[in-house]
């Protein structure tokens, strides 16, 4: 059982284009962080969110933490080819299980040109 | 920012032979480090919590005799993949528990490539 769905899991865009990463599920997270990677390479964070409803913005992307800690998304505006890269939500139980990251199965986006 | 490095990049082995990959933290100190398994287009998978100075607790179906970690310091953990065979061909990410700007947060490594031969 998959704990935390991310959608979708593949998304080729034109670049200038907008997208929405959704990461949904039945739990209550602490809180959540998105990372990028790219190949070969590790995640990088790009951020974390603690408290329902927040939003935050780091340049052309918005990340959302639901209201209930249940879910979150990611939008990007506009985008460009160098957004291409595997996209992982992770987030972290209410209860704290050593502190233990629960992934997404990740968005594969390719911006072409 | 935090960093955290993983030696080697990549490694190419034969068939029944160990390799030890290496994670350390290099500006904190890191009670705790997480290691996973990556395949290709897939999402990261956890293998086990290492905490330091103790044994490892190892998610189910991961072989802790065929995996082994050890934290032996605040800023090392070590995996060992014992006589690998080439289905252990995988990228494997360490990761590592500090505190950063939005408090507590997890730093990844750079990966270790690992092809059995």
């Amino acid at each position: 059982t998959q704990l935390l769905e991310q959608s979708p899991q593949f998304l080729s865009i034109q670049e200038g284009e907008n997208l929405t990463v959704y990461c949904n599920s039945s739990s209550v997270f602490s809180s959540l962080q998105w990372y990028r990677q790219e190949p070969g390479e590790g995640p990088v964070l790009l951020v974390t969110v603690v408290t329902g409803g927040e939003v935050k913005k780091l340049k052309r992307l918005t990340f959302q933490f639901g209201d209930a800690r249940k879910d979150s998304s990611l939008h990007i505006t506009a985008a460009q080819t160098g957004d291409t890269g595997l996209y992982l939500c992770a987030g972290s139980r209410i209860y704290n299980q050593g502190g233990k990251l629960i992934f997404g199965q990740g968005t594969e986006l390719s911006v072409k040109p | 920012g935090a960093v955290v490095s993983q030696h080697p990049s990549r490694v190419i082995c034969k068939s029944g032979t160990s390799v030890k990959i290496e994670c350390r933290s290099l500006d904190f100190q890191a009670t705790t480090m997480f290691w996973y398994r990556q395949f290709p287009k897939q999402s990261l998978m956890l293998m086990a919590t290492s905490n330091e100075g103790s044994k490892a607790t190892y998610e189910q179906g991961v072989e802790k005799d065929k995996f082994l970690i050890n934290h032996a310091s605040l800023t090392l953990s070590t995996l060992t993949v014992t006589s690998a065979h080439p289905e252990d061909s995988s990228f494997y990410i360490c990761s590592a528990r500090g505190w950063g700007l939005a408090g507590e947060t997890q730093y990844f490594g750079p990966g270790t490539r690992l092809l059995v031969l």
